[in-house]
């Protein structure tokens, strides 16, 4: 069965500094792995996926993640950030086949102060 | 890009009573549509994946016959929520996927539909 951990339910960092959300996988087969930010009473907006190639993806906003296989894991990055970055941000994982569901972390909060 | 569209974006029902959540691809035609369920400040919970012309496959726990579900074409899905009450009151998305035209199964997500039952 497929899953997803975060660990941490909430990061806190400073503006300014550097950001790491972390999140590790299990799933069978080759993942695909993606990063979802949500806003309060939104929906998920797409921050970035890997599927295949090199480890790290850049995505919107700014943002990174590193795939890393050995250690099972896609953690999301930013070198440097700002408070609008405070959000919920969700790790999802499917397998390579095509039509199937994400599944999620539970999630973890950011928030950035000034 | 891709946009899904959900509507509506918010709905207040009465206990017992029937609700529908629309959930439409705008520019693509989307095979299989999933539909999740997010509690405040938690995860999201996959309920059901639908595919066009077929029944939808409901997760474990998941009452198929409150939460029926409908994928009549390939650009839209509808998520009715039958004889509804104050703990079906949740946050609905869905989300559609187009494996054919992006790489990597690429997933779009709705904005979301807030239920609440009074």
């Amino acid at each position: 069965a497929q899953s997803v951990a975060q660990p941490e339910d909430q990061v806190n960092v400073a503006e300014g500094n550097p950001l790491t959300v972390k999140c590790t996988y299990s799933v069978s087969g080759n993942p695909y792995l993606f990063w979802y930010v949500q806003y309060p009473n939104r929906g998920l907006q797409f921050l970035l996926k890997y599927i295949t190639g090199d480890n790290l993806v850049k995505g919107s906003y700014g943002f990174e993640a590193e795939f890393n296989k050995s250690q099972t894991s896609f953690h999301l990055k930013k070198p440097s950030a700002l408070v609008s970055d405070s959000a919920l941000y969700f790790c999802a994982v499917t397998q390579g086949q095509a039509g199937t569901a994400l599944i999620f972390g539970k999630g973890t909060t950011l928030s950035v102060s000034s | 890009g891709a946009v899904v569209s959900q509507h509506p974006s918010w709905v207040i029902c009465k206990s017992g009573t029937s609700v529908k959540i629309e959930c439409r691809s705008l520019d693509f035609q989307a095979t299989t549509m999933f539909w999740y369920r997010q509690f405040p400040k938690q995860s999201l919970m996959l309920m059901a994946t639908s595919n066009e012309g077929s029944k939808a496959t409901y997760e474990q726990g998941v009452e198929k016959d409150k939460f029926l579900i409908n994928h009549a074409s390939l650009t839209l899905s509808t998520l009715t929520v039958t004889s509804a009450h104050p703990e079906d009151s949740s946050f609905y998305i869905c989300s559609a996927s187009n494996p054919g035209r992006h790489s990597g199964n690429t997933i779009y997500f709705g904005e979301g539909s807030w239920l609440t039952v009074v």
